[in-house]
Formats: structure tokens, sequence, C-alpha cells
């Protein structure tokens, strides 16, 4: 299987700043990358699909980035509802895998 | 509208087997693959299984010789169950629609499952 390993695990930042998480596969995975939000009792959402697609009504502040086995989601101005933990999925091969997940706080 | 949605109970006691049941609507189960993933309290996700389009299923070797996933068309329903539970088994359970053109876009609500005496 392919492993997926995010960083970083625990992220505390101020309402404004930028954000950046990082997601590293252990093989090219070329551009099919997804990224998710998961807030607290909810079921994952789809924030971005193959590295860069932004999901229909997620807001423009979301970015992704990378291709091969570096990729990286940037928020580019925090918001307090944007408290959640993110993850990455790689959808190269099966079984898909997903990084460890970032749990992302307000300062 | 597409929906996914887990069942079971929510209490297991040790050594006993879990069943889940996934209930789909606004899909067909023929046109999609259907995975069961878990997350423990705190912790990441874990891909268990596979029940793929065409009814063949694939598990995750950590698990192999405890799971089984099957389906019913008929009734647009996926099964896990899952035995010899252990309290590390404890986490919340999801189905979740994929496609090659369309991976993870749907998820269930998720149940938690503990399992405790």
């Amino acid at each position: 299987d392919i492993q997926m390993t995010q960083s970083p695990s625990f992220l505390s930042a101020s309402v404004g700043d930028r954000v950046t998480i990082n997601c590293k596969a252990s093989q090219n995975i070329n551009r099919y990358l997804n990224w998710y939000q998961q807030k607290l009792g909810e079921a994952p959402k789809v924030l971005i699909y193959n590295v860069n697609s932004l999901q229909t009504g997620i807001p423009s502040r979301f970015s992704g980035s990378g291709s091969g086995t570096d990729f990286t989601l940037t928020i580019s101005s925090l918001q307090p509802e944007d408290v959640a933990t993110y993850f990455c999925l790689q959808h190269n091969s099966w079984p898909r895998t997903f990084g460890g997940g970032t749990k992302l706080e307000l300062k | 509208q597409v929906q996914l949605k887990e069942s079971g109970p929510g209490l297991v006691q040790p050594s006993q087997t879990l069943s889940l049941t996934c209930t789909v609507s606004g899909f067909s189960l023929t046109n999609y693959h259907v995975y069961w993933v878990r997350q423990p309290p705190g912790k990441g996700l874990e891909w268990m299984g596979i029940m793929w389009s065409d009814g063949a299923t694939s598990y995750n070797s950590v698990l192999k010789s405890r799971l089984s996933i099957s389906r019913d068309t008929s009734k647009s329903q996926v099964f896990l169950k899952m035995s010899s539970l252990q309290t590390e088994d404890t986490a919340t359970y999801y189905c979740v629609r994929d496609l090659a053109v369309a991976p993870f876009d749907y998820w269930g609500q998720g149940v938690m499952v503990t399992v405790s005496s």
C-alpha cells in the first residue's frame, strides 16, 4: 500500500494567518490526491480533488499544489470556521490510503 | 441525492462479532465501489475492505482473517462483519463511495462502535 505522511499533525494559528499542510507519498502518485476537511462529529468533506481542483462550494481561500510525491494544502487567510482536522487521500492506486491528519486550531 | 448511511450496534462485547450495514441511495452498487473505513478515537483513518462494483471484495491484510464484506444489490446495502472484536477495534466506522473518476466523493455519517464488556 502507498504510505501517506502528513505534517504537521497539529497546528495552531490565528485568524487571518496563512496555513500550509503537507502530504508526502511513499511513491509517485502523479496528481491523484484529494484533501478533506473533517469537523468534530461530522463526516469528512472533499475540499480539493486532483491536487488543485476546488470542490463546488468550497471557499477560494483553500488551494492545493504539488505533484509526484509532495503536496500542499494552503488556507490563504484562516477563518474561525476552518477549525477542523484535514487529511489527504491518494487515489492513484488501490487501496486508497490516507494521511494521518492535521488538527487545526485557533491560537 | 447521493447518501450512504451506516447502521449497527453502538456497543459490542470483546470477542463478539460486529455486524454493520451501509444503506445507499442515489446511485447503484453495481456502478460504484464501496469502501469500509474506520477511525479510532483521536487517530487516523484506516481502510478495511472494498466491495467492488462487480461484487468482488478486497481486504486489508491486517484484518483479512476477521473480516467479511457482502452486499444485497436489491436492497442497496453493503454489509460488514468482523469477528473476534477487541478494545482496539473501538472506532467510528464509515462506508464511502468510490470510483476512479470520483474517488471517495461521498461518505456516510459514520457509526461509533465501542468494544467493551
